[in-house]
């Protein structure tokens, strides 16, 4: 069972917006600022989306948007688009003794 | 070009070892904290090991406390990970990765990964 509690499957038609949520404690994502996502097509390495809570490396798409509230960490992409489905997954630091905890990971579909 | 190369992986016994490493290019290595990240067939990612910039610092995931090291040349560009005592879950690919914030301060996230290099645990 992962740190991180993440949807298993979200799904949207082109143009629309989908959120995916990432829930974890005080010890980590309600604690600190730095949650991360990540964007993982199969047998591909993971591509960071979104650090920081809400900041986009640079040539992120700004359809892509993160948020924070409480224990619960939010990535919003807008516009959707055919190239969005992959596996998403939230990341945080933590005061456990791992460190880095990451979320189980959520298939988005495109439909 | 900026890019982290893995290699060492293979197909190895349970209790033995293998020494995994991470070229590193196009990029002042000595400058970022670095990751090894590993993701099991079909499962999600785990964090495994950090080491600051400098490699004064190094953290490990309890699942490999004590039987992984990580360590880092900075005057080769090059990050390691010596892996013993291998169980059949260490199975997975391993990725190495570059903390998103240069310095002394970990950002905790990572903002370039390798392609990875795949360890497999079995008898």
């Amino acid at each position: 069972q992962s740190a991180l509690t993440q949807p298993a499957s979200v799904s949207g038609s082109p143009g629309q917006s989908i959120t995916i949520s990432c829930t974890g404690t005080s010890s980590d994502v309600g604690g600190y600022n730095y949650v991360s996502w990540y964007k993982q097509h199969p047998g591909k390495a993971p591509k960071l989306m979104i650090y920081d809570v809400s900041n986009r490396p640079s040539g992120v798409s700004n359809r892509f948007s993160g948020s924070k509230s409480g224990n619960t960490a939010s990535l919003t992409i807008s516009g959707l688009q055919a190239e969005d489905e992959a596996d998403y997954y939230c990341s945080s630091y933590t005061t456990s003794s791992t460190l880095v905890v990451f979320g189980g990971g959520t298939k988005l579909t495109v439909l | 070009q900026v890019q982290l190369v893995e290699s060492g992986g293979g197909v190895v016994q349970p209790g033995r070892s293998l020494r995994l490493s991470c070229a590193a290019s196009g990029f002042t290595f000595s400058r970022y904290a670095m990751y090894w990240v590993r993701q099991a067939p079909g499962k999600g990612l785990e964090w495994v090991a950090i080491i600051s910039y400098d490699g004064s610092k190094k953290y490990y995931a309890d699942s490999v406390k004590g039987r992984f090291t990580i360590s880092r040349d900075n005057s080769k560009n090059t990050l390691f990970l010596q892996m013993n005592s291998l169980r059949a879950e260490d199975t997975a690919v391993y990725y190495c990765a570059r903390d998103t914030s240069s310095g002394p301060l970990p950002d905790w996230s990572f903002d370039l990964w390798g392609r990875g290099t795949l360890v497999t645990v079995s008898s």
